[in-house]
């Protein structure tokens, strides 16, 4: 079984905090992508890469920051957290395009839920 | 630009038949996932299509029409357990997939 875990379930941070979200995927899949889902807008990708120290910006990038120093592991960094990013952000990884469908299916983790006061 | 227009909330019967739409537009097209997501819980795949008309898989089906930029999600004999958000996601290309806001069912006894 495909397993993605998030370091946190629930997180309440201060206005002004840098805070760590810590992603771990335990089939070797080569991309991963960090989501944020608010309610009514879905989910939206905030950043995701496709290689060890490779990334790419998603649609919001805005107040995040990223790292992958290894494989498995995917970082999402809020360099000074605001109240507009509290939300409920999620990870996904997935296997690069082998021309088959299922090398495309993304997998969550549980999400983390963060406040931000 | 994309877009993606799926109903926000349904409703139906236990035991009854649901058919959930979803409308699309995409810079770039190469299939679309649904994803069922419970409250407070992970998305988690349900069905792919990459090729025009009907995808079974059990109780849920998945149509596509690239042409018309549309597909539906069908349920049969409706669960109470089915009552979960549904997420359509084209797939634009270069591994992302593009979320649509997800439409919330809720199964009745």
């Amino acid at each position: 079984d495909v397993k993605v875990t998030q370091s946190s379930r629930y997180l309440v941070k201060r206005t002004g905090e840098k805070v760590f979200l810590e992603c771990v995927q335990d089939m070797d899949h080569e991309n991963m992508f960090w989501y944020r889902q608010d309610p009514g807008l879905g989910l939206r990708l905030i950043y995701f890469s496709y290689d060890v120290k490779m990334k790419e910006k998603g649609d919001i990038p805005e107040g995040y920051s990223v790292s992958r120093e290894k494989k498995e592991r995917f970082s999402l960094i809020l360099e000074s957290a605001s109240t507009n990013q509290t939300s409920m952000y999620l990870c996904a990884s997935s296997f690069t395009d082998s021309g088959s469908h299922p090398s495309y299916e993304q997998y969550f983790g549980p999400g983390t839920r963060l406040t931000v006061t | 630009g994309q877009n993606i227009d799926q109903p926000t909330e349904m409703t139906a019967t236990e035991g009854a038949i649901v058919q959930i739409n979803c409308t699309y537009q995409t810079s770039g097209f190469n299939g679309l996932f649904w994803y069922q997501q419970h409250a407070g819980e992970a998305p988690t795949f349900l069905s792919y299509n990459v090729l025009d008309g009907l995808e079974e898989k059990g109780r849920f089906s998945s149509f596509l029409s690239r042409s018309k930029g549309y597909s539906y999600l069908l349920l049969k004999e409706l669960q109470m357990k089915d009552s979960a958000s549904y997420l359509c996601a084209p797939w634009g290309g270069y591994n992302k997939l593009i979320f649509g806001a997800g439409t919330r069912l809720a199964v009745h006894p």
